[in-house]
């Protein structure tokens, strides 16, 4: 099975801050990663595909970059509405795997 | 716009059996691959199964395999996971998440349903 090891697990940032969340596949994955934001009792929202395609209706300051075994996502400028917890999921091969999730805190 | 809404949660006791559904709308609901993937207490999330289109391919995780199925009515817009023989460890909230369209990564989830094994 493929690990995802993301990192890190709880960041504490402020509005307007500009944040980076780590995804490290155990080998390749080509570029077969999505990032996903979960909210509490809602269910996960897709915002990046193939690594570094912007899902339609995300917001401009979310962008997904990598390939292989390493990849980010980035909050440009970080809004009241983005604190939650995203994560990274693997689709190279069944069975898909996830990193562990990154909780975004209000600093 | 696309819905997903898990139901048939609930408290079970070891060993015993329970069924997921999962009623999608919004979308034509024979033309996609479906997952379900669970997500422990306090735990990443972790894929469980996968169905073609037509229920004519399925996939498991290697912790839920002879014990989970997956299937679906196309009929009725609805994905089920059927869990027999259940185990502490498969306490989780479920989601089902739709594939999209002649991809690989699920684009659509619910809010999932949450199941509680427990004597």
């Amino acid at each position: 099975d493929i690990q995802m090891t993301q990192s890190p697990s709880t960041l504490s940032a402020s509005v307007g801050d500009r944040v980076t969340i780590t995804c490290r596949a155990s080998q390749s994955i080509s570029n077969w990663l999505a990032w996903y934001q979960h909210k509490p009792g809602k269910a996960p929202n897709l915002l990046i595909y193939d690594a570094s395609s912007l899902e339609s209706g995300v917001p401009s300051r979310f962008s997904g970059s990598g390939s292989g075994t390493e990849f980010t996502l980035t909050i440009s400028s970080l809004q009241p509405d983005d604190f939650a917890t995203y994560f990274c999921q693997q689709y190279n091969s069944y069975p898909y795997t996830f990193g562990q999730g990154t909780k975004l805190e209000i600093k | 716009q696309v819905q997903l809404v898990e139901s048939g949660g609930g408290v079970v006791q070891p060993g015993r059996s329970l069924r997921l559904s999962c009623a999608a709308s919004g979308f034509t609901f024979s033309t996609y691959g479906m997952h379900w993937v669970r997500q422990a207490p306090d735990k990443g999330l972790e894929w469980v199964a996968v169905t073609s289109n037509d229920g004519s391919i399925r996939y498991y995780a290697d912790s839920v395999k002879g014990r989970f199925t997956v299937s679906r009515d196309n009929s009725k817009s609805t994905l089920y996971l059927q869990m027999n023989s259940l185990r502490a460890d498969d306490t989780a909230m479920y989601y089902c998440a739709r594939i999209r369209y002649s991809k690989s990564y699920p684009d659509n989830w619910g809010r999932g349903t949450l199941v509680t094994v427990s004597s």
